[in-house]
């Protein structure tokens, strides 16, 4: 089946550095990617939705300046926290949809996710 | 608004009973609906899901799922659980194809001998 590759699966970082995570599709092509954000024993909320060579499409109240979103290739997204700070440690995790329909029809693919810890 | 309510936080539940999981979502044209298991620190497993056509929808691990339009639900059933079904389980809607997913609150369910 459809996997989807997420790293790191945790990091700890100091305030005000920068934090890479990085999603990639194995054995598809990955033309959307979503990426979510998780508070502990919450539900996922979306953040942004990235289609391959485009602008990533930000929800409201997510500061796009913050968290840069990157789908440069159509197996390989990432997301960069700038400047983090302690609130913004949270369980962050990426999907990706297949836009050829090889895998599963209408799929969703989730990475394992990266627990994200500022201090 | 579009919306999913899961109606239970926490489901707790002894093995080999039956459990039924609720899920409601907002009323629109046309809905494609998932059932997702989520295991500590780790991403969403699929365990259904509905896009057309017949309304029982059978899952991995002995879940099934309903989907009934006129109460506009998607609740989730297993006939008998395990200790190893004991999780979080997240309810989503997509309301166009290959759109993105908007998940409910989730359901802990939790598993007792």
């Amino acid at each position: 089946g459809a996997v989807v590759s997420q790293h790191p699966s945790w990091v700890i970082c100091k305030s005000g550095t920068s934090v890479k995570i990085e999603c990639r599709s194995l054995d598809f092509q990955a033309t959307t990617m979503f990426w979510y954000r998780q508070f502990p024993k919450q539900s996922l909320m979306l953040m942004a939705t990235s289609n391959e060579g485009s602008k990533a499409t930000y929800e409201q109240g997510v500061e796009k300046d913050k968290f840069l979103i990157n789908h440069a290739s159509l197996t390989l997204s990432t997301l960069t926290v700038t400047s983090a700070h302690p609130e913004d440690s949270s369980f962050y995790i990426c999907s990706a949809r297949d836009g050829q329909g090889l895998q599963d029809f209408y799929g969703y693919t989730f990475g394992s996710g990266t627990r994200l810890t500022v201090v | 608004a579009q919306s999913v309510t899961q109606l239970d936080s926490q489901v707790p539940v002894f093995e080999e009973a039956p459990v039924e999981l609720r899920c409601n979502y907002s009323s629109s044209v046309s809905v494609y609906l998932f059932w997702y298991v989520q295991y500590p620190n780790q991403g969403l497993q699929l365990l259904l899901k509905y896009l057309s056509g017949s309304t029982l929808v059978k899952g991995i691990n002995g879940f099934e799922a309903e989907f009934n339009k006129s109460q506009t639900s998607f609740h989730l059933r297993k006939p008998s659980v395990h200790i190893s079904d004991t999780a979080e389980y997240f309810c989503a809607v997509s309301y166009n194809q290959g759109g993105k997913l908007i998940f409910g609150q989730g359901t802990e369910l939790s598993v007792k001998p």
